[in-house]
C-alpha cells in the first residue's frame, strides 16, 4: 500500500527551541495531509487539515500561531512546533489522501519531548 | 458532533480465543466506518472499512458490519495469533476522503501464547 513518511521518528528539545517534523507521501500526491496528536492512552486528536497550496484549516483551540503547518508540494507537509514547552511534548501523526474516495495513509508518528 | 466509542483496554487473550471489540458511534447522515490498527513501533495501518449500512469489512480473519440500527462497528476475529497483538483503533469519516477521522480511544490487544 501507500506510504507516508515522518522525520524525525523521535526529537528531545529545549523548551523555547522550535522543532520542525515533515511528513512526506513517498507513492502517491497527497491532496490533504492531516495533522494529528496522540497523548497517552488517549485517541488521536486532529489538529488541523493542510491542503496543498492553501491555508491550513485549524481545529478550534489549536494555537496556528503556534503549530505552523505548511503544504508546499503535493508531497510534503511540514508542522513546526514555535517556541516549544513541556506542555507540548506528544506523539504527532501525519496522515495523507489522495482525493475524494481514497483511503488515508498515516505516518509512523513523531515522538517530541520538551524538556 | 461525531464521535467514537470504544471498549477499554487492554485485551488479554490467549491464541486460538475469539475476539471482540466493540465500537459504537455517534454521526450526522452516513458516516464510513474504519477499523485501524497500529503494531509496535509502527504507524497507523488501514485494517478494514464499511461505506454504508449493512457492508462488512475483513481483512486477515478480522471482519465488522456496519449496523446503522444499532450504530455499531464491532471488530471481530475468530481465532487470534500472537502477531495479532496491537493496538486497534475504530475510527469514522463523514464525508469524502479530504475529510478528517474521528478516532475512538484505542484497544490495546495482548495476546499471549
Amino acid at each position: 500500500g501507500a506510504v507516508v513518511s515522518q522525520h524525525p521518528s523521535r526529537v528531545i528539545c529545549k523548551s523555547g527551541t522550535s522543532v520542525k517534523i515533515e511528513c512526506r507521501s513517498l507513492d502517491f500526491q497527497a491532496t490533504t495531509m492531516f495533522w494529528y496528536r496522540q497523548f497517552p492512552k488517549q485517541s488521536l486528536m486532529l489538529m488541523a487539515t493542510s491542503n496543498e497550496g492553501s491555508k491550513a484549516t485549524y481545529e478550534q483551540g489549536v494555537e496556528k500561531d503556534k503549530f505552523l503547518i505548511n503544504h508546499a508540494s503535493l508531497t510534503l507537509s511540514t508542522l513546526t512546533v514555535t517556541s516549544a514547552h513541556p506542555e507540548d511534548s506528544s506523539f504527532y501523526i501525519c496522515s495523507a489522501s489522495g482525493g475524494f474516495q481514497e483511503t488515508q495513509y498515516f505516518g509512523p508518528g513523531t515522538r517530541l519531548l520538551v524538556l | 458532533g461525531n464521535s467514537v466509542t470504544q471498549m477499554e483496554g487492554p485485551v488479554t487473550l490467549s491464541e486460538e480465543a475469539f475476539l471482540t471489540i466493540n465500537c459504537t458511534y455517534t454521526a450526522t447522515g452516513y458516516p464510513s466506518l474504519f477499523w485501524y490498527v497500529q503494531y509496535p513501533g509502527e504507524g497507523l495501518q488501514l485494517l478494514l472499512k464499511a461505506t454504508k449500512a449493512d457492508d462488512k469489512g475483513s481483512n486477515k480473519g478480522f471482519e465488522a458490519t456496519y449496523r446503522k440500527e444499532t450504530t455499531s462497528f464491532h471488530l471481530e476475529k475468530g481465532s487470534v495469533q500472537v502477531s495479532d497483538s496491537a493496538v486497534y483503533f475504530c475510527a469514522l469519516r463523514r464525508d469524502s476522503g479530504n475529510t478528517p477521522l474521528v478516532f475512538g480511544k484505542g484497544t490495546r490487544l495482548s495476546v499471549i501464547a
